[in-house]
């Protein structure tokens, strides 16, 4: 299994909802990462958990909430939030992994998961 | 903080046409990273250089790291219209480091 997955795909919801975010990885890496990002811009980096703990918070408002259950699983909890924060909301992890004819130790992305807040 | 320039902003070439873009920064990076990112998708990883002066290669994609440190180029040679989509650089000045994006370049081949 060489890929990130993320669920759900597509999620609406309005401002007074609580929510979750689920991504898996199953490639044994042990860093783990939550990107926002809006329409034709770069990914904005939001968390980083390295070996299950977490160790980068971009200043992230607290209507956002990690969590790292195990190594394999990474959760964005979300609850109040603003339409504006409707966005593409991506995961990544970062291990050893084949690309092309080499093997990088880099950030592989899961698809996103597209939310819209009403 | 850290800035990375990307550019071209947008590129429309004809299928077959070779491109070039690239990335520069007031700082000097250590990693250089290429993405393509197709709509609705995630990016995914095209080529990594660890190395200034390092020119690596996959298929036909060919990425540069400057010598300055500060600068790397993508180029793609005898574009196809799966080609389409956004490209990021993105830069790192230590391995256990965050990385720094790009702006992207949005690609677009016309048949």
């Amino acid at each position: 299994d060489t890929e990130v997955t993320q669920t759900p795909k597509h999620l609406v919801m309005g401002m007074t909802n609580k929510k979750s975010l689920k991504c898996e990885q199953h490639m044994g890496h042990r860093a783990m990462y939550w990107y926002k990002q809006k329409a034709k811009k770069p990914p904005e980096l939001m968390f980083v958990y390295s070996y299950e703990k977490l160790s980068i918070n971009e200043s992230v408002p607290s209507r956002f909430s990690p969590e790292c259950p195990n190594s394999s699983l990474l959760n964005l909890h979300l609850h109040a939030l603003q339409p504006e924060d409707s966005a593409l909301y991506l995961c990544a992890s970062r291990g050893r992994l084949a690309g092309g004819r080499a093997v990088y130790n880099e950030q592989f992305f899961g698809p996103g998961t597209r939310l819209t807040v009403l | 903080g850290q800035q990375l320039n990307q550019s071209p902003q947008s590129m429309f070439i004809q299928e077959g046409e070779d491109v070039s873009m690239n990335c520069t920064s007031s700082s000097i990076f250590n990693t250089w990273l290429w993405y393509k990112q197709d709509p609705g998708e995630g990016p995914v990883l095209l080529i990594a250089l660890y190395k200034a002066g390092e020119l690596t290669s996959n298929g036909r994609l060919t990425a540069q790291f400057g010598i300055t440190r500060k600068d790397s180029f993508l180029n793609i040679s005898a574009s196809i219209p799966s080609d389409v989509g956004i490209y990021f650089c993105a830069g790192r000045r230590t391995n256990a480091g965050k990385s720094t994006f790009g702006d992207g370049t949005t690609l677009t081949v016309k048949p």
